[in-house]
């Protein structure tokens, strides 16, 4: 298994602003993802971080609004820049770990809150 | 397996077996197909995967017929905290994660 800590767990913040998440894992991991889920809905891929490499964006998400960083195998960081209202969901990082190398642990997300 | 269909939701009473179904008729050969469990304000938790016929742990098991088109997940004698949304999701070989989650389930079980 694995444990994930993220930070913030919940913030509100203003319009145009921009908020940074921290995701810690209690031990090195190559790759480490980022999603979001919007109330009610189901999880969509924002980007894949790889230690020492540019993290690799899904379609509909961009590194200006998005920058992440990943400088080393346990740690990495989502920022959502110029926050807007629908930027309010929640933002969880993911690792994948397991004997079979399939198994996908989540930290808790971030609530995140635009005014 | 880029893309799942789920049921929306089901309703099932304390202490029957419930079956999910997921269809992923693009399957690749080389994708598993993975389940996972979500509660309000939590992360998603890794419940069970397979790749072919059946797989058993401790706390469901999953069915893949032979054409792989479709998985289903079988929780035995639910209770009231299996309340939660369960979503199906595919993994190509290591290195090349296919993440699409789906809609998801939302089981809710009554006393």
């Amino acid at each position: 298994s694995a444990v994930i800590s993220q930070k913030p767990s919940r913030d509100i913040c203003q319009r145009g602003t921009s908020l940074t998440i921290q995701c810690q894992v209690d031990s090195q991991v190559t790759m480490m993802f980022w999603y979001r889920q919007q109330p009610g809905q189901s999880l969509t891929l924002i980007a894949t971080a790889n230690q020492g490499s540019e993290a690799t964006y899904e379609s509909g998400f961009v590194i200006d609004k998005f920058p992440i960083s990943r400088p080393n195998l346990t740690f990495s960081t989502l920022t959502v820049s110029n926050m807007s209202p629908e930027d309010s969901s929640i933002y969880l990082c993911s690792v994948v770990r397991g004997s079979s190398g399939h198994e996908q642990f989540f930290g808790p997300g971030t609530r995140l809150t635009v005014l | 397996l880029a893309k799942t269909t789920q049921p929306i939701s089901m309703d099932s009473y304390e202490g029957q077996e419930v079956n999910i179904t997921c269809s992923h008729n693009n399957i690749a050969t080389n994708d598993y197909i993975t389940w996972y469990q979500q509660f309000p304000s939590q992360g998603p938790r890794f419940i069970i995967q397979g790749y072919k016929t059946k797989v058993t742990n401790e706390v469901a098991s999953l069915f893949i017929p032979a054409d792989r088109k479709s998985s289903t997940l079988s929780l035995p004698r639910v209770s009231l905290s299996d309340t939660a949304v369960y979503y199906c999701l595919g993994y190509s070989g290591a290195g090349s994660y296919q993440l699409t989650f789906g809609k998801g389930t939302k089981l809710s079980v009554i006393p």
